[in-house]
């Protein structure tokens, strides 16, 4: 079975320019994730979906960062404009209904601002 | 609110020998409780899950956790350590109503 596939693994660019990141989630799932992760501030939940509607969005950190998930196989996270600051590993994750159910990450994409 | 609380940044441990990894947990009704492993360059994997039953639970590469809930405790160990097992771990708790907690995990090296 496939897992959660991200795109790109690996985005270098400069500030100020706008960055999409991709998600596919796992056939199936109803929820998705997204993650960013830091050797500051560890694992954080940026928002996340729940049948492709935006249940809590709470942990984005500014309004640079938008999400969206327009059908179940497919969301994109964009930042724009992007700051050095946003450097990091963003993960994308998936799960069945149920806050319960483990989630299934994808391989993440590894951001880097210059 | 719940919350998860790995006291070691960073364990050594020589191959062969036994693993203990810590994880505590703060949360008023009955957890679910998760081991994830993160190798450099990946995602995290889900090692072992506990929701309810036999309080040891048993995972894959030979991973093993017992929930204590006096303890307030979820603590993940292996008899002996191979040196693949290098890696992060992540403790996570989770309730009916809000998605999984995430400890700021725990970073294992393996020496020969």
């Amino acid at each position: 079975d496939a897992g959660v596939i991200q795109s790109p693994r690996h985005e270098v660019t400069e500030m100020g320019q706008e960055v999409t990141l991709r998600c596919k989630p796992i056939s199936g799932h109803d929820y998705l994730f997204w993650y960013r992760q830091t050797m500051m501030r560890g694992l954080e939940l940026l928002i996340y979906f729940n049948n492709n509607v935006p249940i809590d969005d709470s942990g984005m950190p500014e309004d640079r960062f938008s999400a969206k998930m327009p059908n179940a196989s497919f969301s994109t996270l964009k930042i724009q404009p992007s700051e050095p600051r946003d450097s990091a590993v963003y993960f994308c994750a998936s799960s069945w209904t149920g806050y319960n159910q483990p989630q299934h990450f994808g391989d993440g994409t590894r951001l880097s601002i210059l | 609110a719940q919350s998860v609380t790995q006291p070691d940044i960073h364990i050594t441990v020589s191959e062969g020998a036994s693993l203990e990894l810590r994880c505590n947990y703060s949360y008023g009704a009955t957890p679910y409780l998760f081991w994830y492993v993160q190798s450099p360059g990946q995602g995290l994997q889900l090692l072992l899950k506990y929701f309810s039953g036999d309080t040891l639970v048993q995972g894959i590469k030979g991973f093993e956790a017992e929930f204590k809930r006096s303890q307030s405790s979820f603590n993940l160990r292996k008899p002996s350590v191979h040196w693949s097992d290098a890696a992060e771990y992540f403790c996570a708790v989770g309730s009916g109503n809000t998605p999984l907690v995430f400890g700021k995990g725990t970073r294992l090296s393996v020496i020969a």
